[in-house]
């Protein structure tokens, strides 16, 4: 069965640091990818979603993420951090059996 | 945002004791589903909903049961509620399971279960 990886369960950085999150599923074929975020005492909402076309996708609040087919990953990153990026990221595959396959999560916590 | 309410948001209950979660949307889409959210396992899938009466089971749906009689609403039942169904619920939505298509999220429901 799909899985996915996400190998940073918790990052901290400073405003205006570099942020790239990594997330790996098991195996291939046609997958859907998608980045959510949850903010404290949210609810899930959509950052990005990549379905087709350019690998590079960009989503909202100046997120984006690189699907790379060959090493099964579809990394999300972020060149300049803020406060309110702090959040759980979740990173979700959706394959031919249509099911969304969620990552653990992983927490971010930006310094001020 | 999607039009889903969650009712109730919170819950604390007993052990043995039968649970029943409301999922309300007003989007007309026609898939429902109901996750379970906990520390270091992301979300996953209890049961979902193709259509009116139209279920099927997801990941872990060991000890619940669904039912959707309309479009808009959606139900999960713990027929009797386990500490071990201690969770953070989420309903979500969508209009198609097609891969592109998006799934959106209700407000959850923390349940505690003592």
């Amino acid at each position: 069965a799909q899985s996915v990886s996400q190998h940073n369960h918790h990052v901290i950085l400073s405003e205006a640091a570099s942020l790239e999150l990594g997330c790996n599923y098991s195996y291939g074929g046609t997958v859907n990818l998608f980045w959510y975020v949850q903010y404290p005492g949210q609810h899930l909402q959509l950052l990005l979603k990549y379905f087709s076309g350019d690998p590079l996708v960009k989503g909202i609040k100046g997120f984006e993420a690189e699907f790379i087919k060959s090493k099964f990953s579809f990394n999300l990153r972020k060149p300049s951090v803020q406060w309110s990026d702090t959040a759980e990221y979740f990173c979700a595959v959706k394959d031919s059996s249509y099911k969304l396959i969620f990552g653990s999560g992983t927490r971010l916590l930006v310094r001020p | 945002d999607a039009g889903i309410t969650q009712s109730p948001r919170h819950k604390v209950t007993e052990t043995g004791t039968p649970v029943t979660l409301r999922c309300h949307q007003t989007e007309n889409h026609r898939y429902m589903y109901w996750y379970r959210q906990d520390p270091g396992h992301g979300l996953r899938l209890i049961h979902y909903s193709y259509g009116v009466k139209d279920t099927d089971k997801g990941e872990v749906s060991d000890g619940y049961s669904v039912s959707r009689s309309k479009t808009e609403d959606f139900l999960l039942t713990l027929e009797s509620a386990t500490s071990s169904q201690t969770s953070v619920y989420f309903c979500a939505i969508s209009e198609s399971r097609t891969g592109a298509d998006t799934q959106y999220f209700g407000p959850g429901t923390r349940l505690t279960v003592l």
